[in-house]
């Protein structure tokens, strides 16, 4: 199957700093990219579809200003988390698609202190 | 009432057993069936896809889709212990802003004991 990569694995920050997530399609380019957060023996969430060349579509109650993401390549999008705070403390995880289906990052662990 | 309905268990089974997982949903604009595995700390792994109604094996695993009772199952005959895993369903319709956009079901936490 096709290979999503993200880096960093994990992260501990303190709190009013910022944390940026790469994510990466490495067989394949993908012209759409999500993100989403899962939090303990829950779901995923979506918080936003990121589309090559143009502004994220992000899901109602996600501010765009505290999650900012940019998808410069077609095998790359990053999440910047601005001004973390511990609430943010979550495992993010990417997905990028093919024609049909998508592909999961193995998560970013996002500890805030 | 949520688009997608799976119970989250726990499930518990001997190895060997057969394990039957399913989702209800409510959307019938759903076309693209898939479920996937997770293990702790790590991302969705994806196991099975299906488009529209029917079958589909791949090894131990099976994926059923019912369209007219807009139901789903995931079927793994002579579980092991690695089987152990949350398994999620998931689905799309795939139709204009929606491309590609997933729902998700809840997730079923699934423990295969030696």
């Amino acid at each position: 199957g096709a290979v999503v990569s993200q880096h960093p694995s994990r992260v501990i920050c303190k709190s009013g700093t910022s944390v940026k997530i790469e994510c990466r399609s490495l067989d394949f380019q993908a012209t759409t990219m999500f993100w989403y957060r899962q939090f303990p023996k829950q779901s995923l969430m979506l918080m936003a579809t990121s589309n090559e060349g143009s502004k994220a579509t992000y899901e109602q109650g996600v501010e765009k200003d505290k999650f900012l993401i940019n998808h410069a390549s077609l095998t790359l999008s990053t999440l910047t988390v601005t001004s973390a705070h511990p609430e943010d403390s979550s495992f993010y995880i990417c997905s990028a698609t093919t024609r049909d289906t998508q592909y999961f990052g193995p998560g970013t662990r996002l500890t805030v202190l | 009432q949520k688009e997608v309905e799976q119970d989250p268990g726990p499930l518990s089974v001997p190895e060997g057993a057969i394990v039957s997982l399913n989702c209800t949903y409510s959307n019938s604009a759903f076309q693209y069936f898939m479920w996937y595995r997770q293990y702790s700390r790590k991302g969705p792994e994806l196991l099975m896809y299906t488009y529209s109604s029917g079958n589909k094996e791949d090894g131990r695993f099976t994926a059923q889709v019912d369209k007219s009772s807009k139901y789903i199952s995931l079927f793994i005959r002579d579980s092991q212990p690695s089987d152990s895993a949350t398994y999620l369903c998931a689905m799309s319709d795939q139709r204009g802003t929606s491309y590609g956009k997933l729902t998700f079901g809840q997730g079923t936490i699934l423990t295969v004991h030696p």
